[in-house]
């Protein structure tokens, strides 16, 4: 089974740090996802990467931005936290010939 | 862009009974459709999908219907169980043109017994 891993299940910190969030698949996908998930507004996607060191935003980029340095671990980075970027995150992956999308468990970040 | 309009935001069923859950696209080129299921704590997992030459598909319990026309398709779970109990999200894409999903708002499933 494909296994995509995040780094932390919970994460608080502090409005103005920067916050990084690691997420690793072990299935040699080339297409990776961030997605953040709030009630009511459902997945939407920040950025993606359909391979190293290519990124491509989402529909919700703005104050975030990516790194993908090996093919199996894909970094969203806040430069700057704020309390409205309190959310979970959610890194997925996905293999060219197939349209079905791998989640990790998500990361509850909260910003204070 | 596309637009996924999930309906309703919270259903709750008693064990047994069947649940529906609705949705609407907007991009008439949208040709894939699949749904997630997500339990407490973890991440949406796949369940079923339904390409857009096809009408119906059902695996067990669950069944999808996808009315082109319309634009609609619907997420249809009989005798529902506990283990039920999730929030289920559509999405749809254009497998042609487009590189990303895009999801509908979710509908929390409470199954009680």
């Amino acid at each position: 089974d494909v296994k995509v891993t995040q780094s932390s299940r919970y994460l608080v910190k502090r409005t103005g740090e920067k916050v990084f969030l690691e997420c690793v698949q072990d299935m040699d996908h080339e297409n990776m996802f961030w997605y953040r998930q709030d009630p009511g507004l459902g997945l939407r996607l920040i950025y993606f990467s359909y391979d190293v060191k290519m990124k491509e935003k989402g529909d919700i980029p703005e104050g975030y931005s990516v790194s993908r340095e090996k093919k199996e671990r894909f970094s969203l980075i806040l430069e700057s936290a704020s309390t409205n970027q309190t959310s979970m995150y959610l890194c997925a992956s996905l293999t060219w010939d197939s349209e079905k999308l791998f989640f990790g468990s998500g990361t509850q970040l909260s910003v204070l | 862009g596309e637009n996924v309009e999930q309906h309703p935001s919270t259903l709750s069923v008693q064990e047994g009974d069947s649940a529906v859950i609705k949705c609407t696209y907007s991009d008439s080129a949208s040709n894939y459709f699949p749904w997630y299921k997500q339990e407490l704590g973890k991440g949406p997992q796949l369940i079923i999908d339904i390409r857009s030459n096809v009408g119906e598909k059902k695996d067990q319990r669950i069944a999808v219907t996808l009315n082109k026309t319309a634009k609609h398709f619907s997420l249809h779970i009989t005798e529902t169980q506990p283990e039920d109990s999730a929030v289920y999200f559509c999405a749809s894409i254009d497998t042609g043109t487009a590189s990303k999903l895009t999801f509908g708002t979710g509908t929390r499933l409470q199954v009680t017994l």
